[in-house]
């Protein structure tokens, strides 16, 4: 499958510590781009990396990509409460094609 | 900039009848995607459209299921004699040109088939 995994599958933290997630894929990519989904609402762009580039930054979001390894990791530093969410990772192939995966179900306690 | 919008939020029908779903993409793009979400499952592709002509139809299923990008008015995503298996909610996304750029998304279409 060209889709690979996300991991983990849920995530569970305390309000100020930090959450990672990971997403691997299977073939060469054009770019990568993370989004996030509340509960019963649509998604939200949070950030696109390309292929040639190996970190990105967005106020609390710190997005990588390890080309060599086909993996890219999501970290949201000191986490709140209202961080809590699906965040999916959407692999873009061509022109025509982005999968999804499964994506991480985050809670972040109080 | 008013974003996607899609219509209706939320769709009950019964086994047989259509579901017409529809999406006015962001102003300024011409790209349009239609994905599918099952309960616990990631997003699928299904669809991509530009104006008047579809790109890419290889995630969309060879029967009861069709698309259409106009050139005025939204994109439609129709599905005849709908299946309990359709329920789902269909998310539609819109970007300025192909899957280079960012795709801005829609609050999508729970369709629940009784």
């Amino acid at each position: 499958s060209q889709q690979g995994e996300e991991d983990p599958q849920a995530l569970s933290i305390q309000e100020g510590e930090n959450a990672t997630m990971n997403c691997s894929y299977k073939t060469s990519i054009n770019n990568l781009q993370w989004y996030r989904q509340n509960s019963g609402r649509g998604l939200v762009h949070l950030i696109l990396i390309r292929s040639n580039e190996r970190e990105k930054h967005s106020g609390r979001l710190r997005v990588t990509l390890d080309t060599s390894k086909k993996s890219s990791s999501l970290l949201i530093t000191a986490s709140r409460a209202a961080d809590t969410a699906s965040y999916f990772c959407a692999r873009s192939y061509n022109n025509n094609d982005m999968r999804f995966g499964a994506g991480t179900r985050l809670t972040v306690k109080p | 900039n008013a974003g996607v919008m899609q219509n209706p939020r939320h769709l009950v029908r019964r086994r047989g009848q259509e579901a017409r779903l529809r999406c006015s993409p962001m102003k300024g793009h011409s790209h349009v995607y239609w994905y599918r979400q099952l309960p616990e499952e990631g997003l699928k592709f299904m669809v991509y459209l530009q104006k008047e002509n579809i790109i890419d139809e290889s995630g969309m299923p060879k029967e009861r299921f069709s698309a259409e990008f106009p050139k005025e008015g939204p994109s439609i995503l129709r599905i005849q004699q709908v299946v309990r298996g359709d329920s789902a909610a269909y998310f539609c996304a819109s970007s300025t040109s192909g899957g280079l750029d960012e795709q801005y998304f829609g609050p999508g279409t729970r369709l629940t088939v009784t």
